[in-house]
Parts: C-alpha cells; sequence; structure tokens
C-alpha cells in the first residue's frame, strides 16, 4: 500500500463552521505534511509533523489546527476560515524527516471552498 | 535561503517531440533538488531526485535531469513525449539537515498537442 488517502476529497463551509480534514497513510512513515496550494500556484508548507511530534509550523494562522493522533493519521481542524483560504490542501508523507532529501509521498488533496 | 525558478510558465510540444523543462536554482549551501508532477485533479508524484553523485539522474516514465553546479541548474528532458504525460511539472528544492522542508517552484504547465 502506497497511497496517501485525504477525506473528504471536497469540503464547502461558511466562515463560522467547524469543519477537518483527515489524511492517512499505511506506509510506516514517521513523517507526515500538510500543504497549501491555491489556483495555479505551488504547494506552500503549513505543518510538518516527525514521530507524531509538531516540528515545523510556517507561522500559519491559528483557525488552522493540525493534529497527529498516531503515526499513520493526520488531522487539520479548521475554524473561523476566510474565504481566501479556499485552496486544495494537500497531506503528504516521508519515511522520515530528517532532511536526507526523503521522498514525499501526496494524497490528492481536499479542495476546500469557504463561502 | 534556497528557492527555485522555473521561467516557463507554460511549454507546449507536439507528441512523440523531446520536451526541456527548465529549472534554476538559487543557494548558498548545497542542496537537494527534485522534480514532481501533477496530473489534473491529482496529488504530486516525484519524478526524480538529486542528492548527489552522478549529475545525470533518470526517473520514473522516462525523464531524466541534469544537475549542472556551474549553472545552478537542473532541467528536465525527455526525448519523446506523450499525450499522457500533459501536466503540470514541479521543480523543488531542499536543504540537507533539520527536518524535510521542501520549497516548490511556480511550476510548468506541459501540453503536449497530439
Amino acid at each position: 500500500d502506497t497511497e496517501v488517502t485525504q477525506t473528504p476529497k471536497h469540503l464547502v463551509m461558511g466562515m463560522t463552521n467547524k469543519k477537518s480534514l483527515k489524511c492517512e497513510q499505511h506506509m510506516g512513515h514517521r513523517a507526515m505534511y500538510w500543504y497549501k496550494q491555491k489556483a495555479k500556484k505551488p504547494p506552500e508548507l503549513m505543518f510538518v509533523y516527525s514521530y507524531e511530534k509538531l516540528s515545523i509550523n510556517e507561522s500559519v494562522p491559528s483557525r488552522f489546527s493540525p493534529e497527529c493522533p498516531n503515526s499513520s493519521l493526520l488531522n487539520l481542524h479548521l475554524h473561523a476560515l476566510q474565504p481566501e483560504d479556499s485552496a486544495l490542501y494537500l497531506c503528504a508523507s516521508s519515511q522520515e524527516s530528517t532532511g536526507k532529501g526523503e521522498k514525499l509521498f501526496f494524497g490528492s488533496g481536499t479542495q476546500l471552498s469557504v463561502l | 535561503a534556497q528557492s527555485v525558478t522555473q521561467l516557463d510558465s507554460q511549454v507546449p510540444v507536439f507528441e512523440e517531440a523531446p520536451v526541456e523543462l527548465r529549472c534554476n536554482y538559487s543557494s548558498s549551501v548545497s542542496v537537494y533538488l527534485f522534480w514532481y508532477v501533477q496530473y489534473p485533479n491529482q496529488g504530486l508524484q516525484l519524478l526524480l531526485k538529486y542528492l548527489s553523485g552522478s549529475t545525470l539522474v533518470k526517473g520514473i516514465n522516462g525523464f531524466e535531469a541534469e544537475f549542472n553546479k556551474s549553472q545552478t541548474s537542473f532541467h528536465l528532458r525527455k526525448p519523446s513525449v506523450h499525450i499522457s504525460d500533459t501536466a503540470e511539472y514541479f521543480c523543488a528544492v531542499s536543504k540537507p539537515g533539520g527536518y524535510q522542508k521542501v520549497t516548490f517552484g511556480t511550476g510548468t504547465k506541459l501540453q503536449v498537442i497530439p
């Protein structure tokens, strides 16, 4: 199994809603990532988890709250988002995150629209 | 900080013709370089990467890239493209050590014309 599975595939939410994005992998990877990709732009790193601990937070607003309950699962909790937060949210994993050029395995993403 | 530049936002090419997608990097230290491909409505997939050693790197789907330190380039090539190669291609860079923090270029849309 070399897949990273993201749910839901599409999400529409109002600015007052609370929702969560889910990401799962069963490759035994110990590092997981959240990226944000706006239309026709490159992915931008948001968070890195290594061995279930938050290792990098790229100054992401607190309305985005990541959680890594175990080594296979990564969540992104969303609250009070703004319309400009509408984007494709990509989850990725790698064997580890030790800065040795590890290959990233990406999910297909959740397309989020904030109304 | 390290960065990559992809000057071509779109590259149209006829089927079975060769193609080169350009990528230049900027860094004051050694870097790792990658090419990822994104098909419509999908995540990214690694094509190839350069960590060290041989400057010619072969990847999946018949792609290859050459690391050129003097020109700070890492161009992607394929001798004969197929319709199925139509996609967005991202050059990316990371710095050795620390956590894996990959920075992507702005992407090049490869449009293969039948």
